[in-house]
């Protein structure tokens, strides 16, 4: 099965610098990558996602890079603010795809230090 | 639009017993459903995933179990609580069928089990 690994599992950064979480996936099957963010105490929500044909994708501050090559994709978040402070979690889902969803990273705690 | 509703949001209940949280999805037909748990500052394990009403599909042993009475309608169970048990407990859906769907996940129920 898919196996996501997901770096660092805590970072920190000053607001207004740039911060950069790393994944990379088993399965060369692997299609479809979202990224979500979970608030302390709340539901995880999608905030991004990139699909294999796709190298790169952009949502203002926040953009994805996928190298199918090397098996890893990466979330970049420019001109950090407080409110980006929260758990991101990567994930996976091969192909064909089955109806177990997503396998998830084990998460990156991303704070953000005024 | 899409929305689900889990309940309810925190539980506190003592070891050995009864367990029973439900989730229903609104707005869309046949969803594949998912029961993730969350340990406090850990990532996602899935539980539970079904595709379809009576169709359950169990990721790890454990006490709990599942069902799906109805094609929105999803509910995780168990008969004696365990400490381990306690958690933070989200349900989730995606298209049916949906290879590169993303998961939508609701606002989660937080037990503890004393």
């Amino acid at each position: 099965g898919e196996n996501v690994e997901q770096h660092p599992s805590t970072l920190s950064v000053q607001e207004g610098d740039s911060a950069v979480i790393k994944c990379t996936y088993s399965d060369s099957a692997s299609n479809y990558f979202p990224w979500y963010k979970q608030e302390l105490g709340k539901r995880p929500q999608l905030i991004i996602d990139i699909r294999s044909n796709v190298g790169e994708k952009k949502d203002q501050r926040i953009a994805v890079t996928l190298n199918k090559t090397a098996k890893h994709f990466s979330l970049h978040i420019t001109e950090t603010q407080p409110e980006d402070s929260a758990v991101y979690f990567c994930a996976a889902i091969p192909w064909p795809g089955g109806a177990d969803g997503l396998t998830f990273g084990k998460g990156t705690h991303l704070i953000i230090q005024p | 639009s899409q929305t689900i509703h889990q309940w309810p949001a925190t539980l506190v209940q003592p070891v050995g017993s009864p367990l029973s949280l439900e989730c229903t999805v609104e707005g869309t037909s046949n969803p594949n459903l998912y029961w993730y748990r969350q340990a406090a500052g850990r990532g996602l394990q899935l539980l539970f995933y079904s595709v379809g009403i009576g169709q359950i599909s169990s990721e790890v042993p454990q006490n709990l179990s599942a069902s799906r009475p109805q094609d929105r309608q999803f509910i995780l169970s168990s008969k004696k609580l365990l400490l381990s048990d306690s958690g933070f407990y989200l349900c989730a859906w995606s298209v049916h069928g949906g290879r590169r769907s993303p998961l939508h996940f609701g606002n989660g129920t937080r037990l503890t089990v004393t």
